[in-house]
């Protein structure tokens, strides 16, 4: 069974931009997680998405934004890029939601905002 | 709120030594526990997780942890370490009572390093 897999690895853009990431969970999984990690704050969550619908948000401003779609491939996307958005950004794929499975991570996608 | 505590940055071991890896939690219900690896450009294996049961939990690569509800601890353990066990180890929690579905709390992470 393939694993978690993310697009693109290492992204580099400017301050302002906007930028899209995406994930392809596991296959049969419905639930998809992104988690920012960076050496400062360490690993936060982002937002989960249940066949198609937020089921959950952490504290992040609205420039970051979310959607899942039909097939529970996810994407991410961060408007108006500020420096302190470089980070690695993990995606997690569980079967349910709210239950005891545990999470699968992607490898990340690196993204450096300059 | 949920929260998880890794009091030390780093663990230094021998090669074959036991290793102990440290993590204190605070949830309000009763908690998953789930302990990760992470190896260098590399997203977050799963390596074990504690539901309810038992509480010595056997995970991958011979790892195990057990939980401690009085001292809310789930300390990850090794009986004998390998170099290629250096990495970086986070322990995380989900309170299995509020509605958070799948939501994780990490701890700041621990790195281990395993010296021949």
């Amino acid at each position: 069974k393939a694993g978690v897999t993310q697009t693109p690895r290492y992204l580099i853009k400017t301050r302002g931009q906007q930028v899209t990431l995406s994930c392809s969970p596991i296959s049969g999984h419905r639930s998809v997680s992104w988690y920012q990690q960076t050496p400062g704050q360490g690993l936060q969550f982002l937002f989960e998405y249940f066949s198609e619908t937020q089921r959950n948000k952490g504290n992040f401003p609205g420039r970051f934004s979310g959607r899942q779609f039909s097939n529970s491939r996810s994407e991410m996307n961060v408007s108006t890029l500020e420096l302190g958005d470089s980070a690695l950004y993990l995606c997690a794929s569980s079967f349910g939601s709210g239950s005891n499975n545990e999470q699968f991570f992607g490898p990340g996608t690196r993204l450096t905002v300059l | 709120a949920q929260s998880v505590a890794q009091p030390e940055d780093q663990v230094n071991v021998a090669e074959g030594n036991p290793l102990t890896v440290k993590c204190t939690y605070s949830v309000s219900g009763n908690p998953y526990l789930f302990w990760y690896v992470q190896y260098p450009n590399r997203g977050l294996q799963f390596l074990l997780k504690y539901i309810t049961g038992d509480n010595l939990v056997k995970g991958s690569y011979g790892f195990e942890a057990e939980f401690n509800k009085s001292q809310t601890s789930f300390h990850l353990k090794k009986p004998s370490a390998l170099v290629s066990d250096s990495a970086l180890y986070f322990c995380a929690v989900r309170d299995m009572n509020n509605n958070a579905g799948n939501m994780l709390t990490f701890g700041g992470g621990t790195r281990l390093m395993v010296k021949p």
